[in-house]
């Protein structure tokens, strides 16, 4: 089954307390993207992968790390997470050969204390 | 900047009425245009998208929306809303190898 998964679905962690959060898909897609959602802001990109070893900043990424070393993984790290990363974060991949469409993962719910 | 504009932050419709959910955009050239909705709980499923040609499309589960550049808008539409279209709806854009997200509006409907 094709598909986008991210691990964990639910973390509750510490200020300060590095955390990664891993996102995996099996559809050999080149573009890679994490999102967080907030109430009454929407989705915003947080980093893109255009490919493996591509990496490029999205609208906030500030506070967050990302690396592309293998096609199928990219995983978001929060070196020292504070409160106001607390949100819902999505991964998402995508084909841009024909569609542009992307897939998304079923959100990782992240509550920093 | 590239933004994405949904208007109404919230919109509640009678089952079997019309729908019409509103997106602008700001962007320079023709930029490559989607509809996405979110249902409780869940991760994002695409409605539909626009990259060029016919400026009304198709999407699934009998939604359509129409590009207007003079407008710079591509409202969301479907005909006979179901129950089960009760959900959060995001206008997005792709421009410059990013996508930029609306704020969502978020359907009721009621029986």
């Amino acid at each position: 089954e094709a598909q986008v998964t991210q691990n964990p679905r639910y973390l509750i962690t510490v200020t300060g307390k590095k955390l990664t959060v891993t996102c995996s898909q099996n559809m050999n897609h080149e573009y890679m993207s994490w999102y967080r959602q907030d109430p009454g802001l929407g989705l915003r990109q947080i980093y893109y992968s255009m490919n493996v070893e591509v990496t490029d900043k999205g609208d906030v990424p500030e506070g967050y790390k990302v690396s592309r070393k293998e096609k199928r993984n990219f995983p978001l790290i929060l070196e020292s997470p504070s409160p106001n990363q607390t949100s819902l974060y999505f991964c998402a991949s995508g084909t841009f050969q024909s569609s542009y469409e992307q897939y998304f993962g079923p959100g990782t719910r992240l509550t920093v204390t | 900047a590239q933004s994405v504009t949904q208007p109404d932050i919230h919109i509640t419709v009678s089952e079997g009425a019309s729908l019409e959910l509103r997106c602008n955009y700001s962007y320079g050239a023709t930029p490559y245009l989607f509809w996405y909705v979110q249902s409780p709980g869940q991760g994002l499923q695409l409605l539909l998208k626009y990259f060029s040609g016919d400026t009304l499309v198709q999407g699934i589960k009998g939604f359509e929306a129409e590009f207007k550049r003079s407008q710079s808008s591509f409202n969301l539409r479907k005909p006979s809303v179901h129950w089960s279209d009760a959900a959060e709806y995001f206008c997005a854009v792709y421009a410059g190898n990013q996508f930029y997200f609306g704020t969502g509006t978020s359907l009721t409907v009621i029986p």
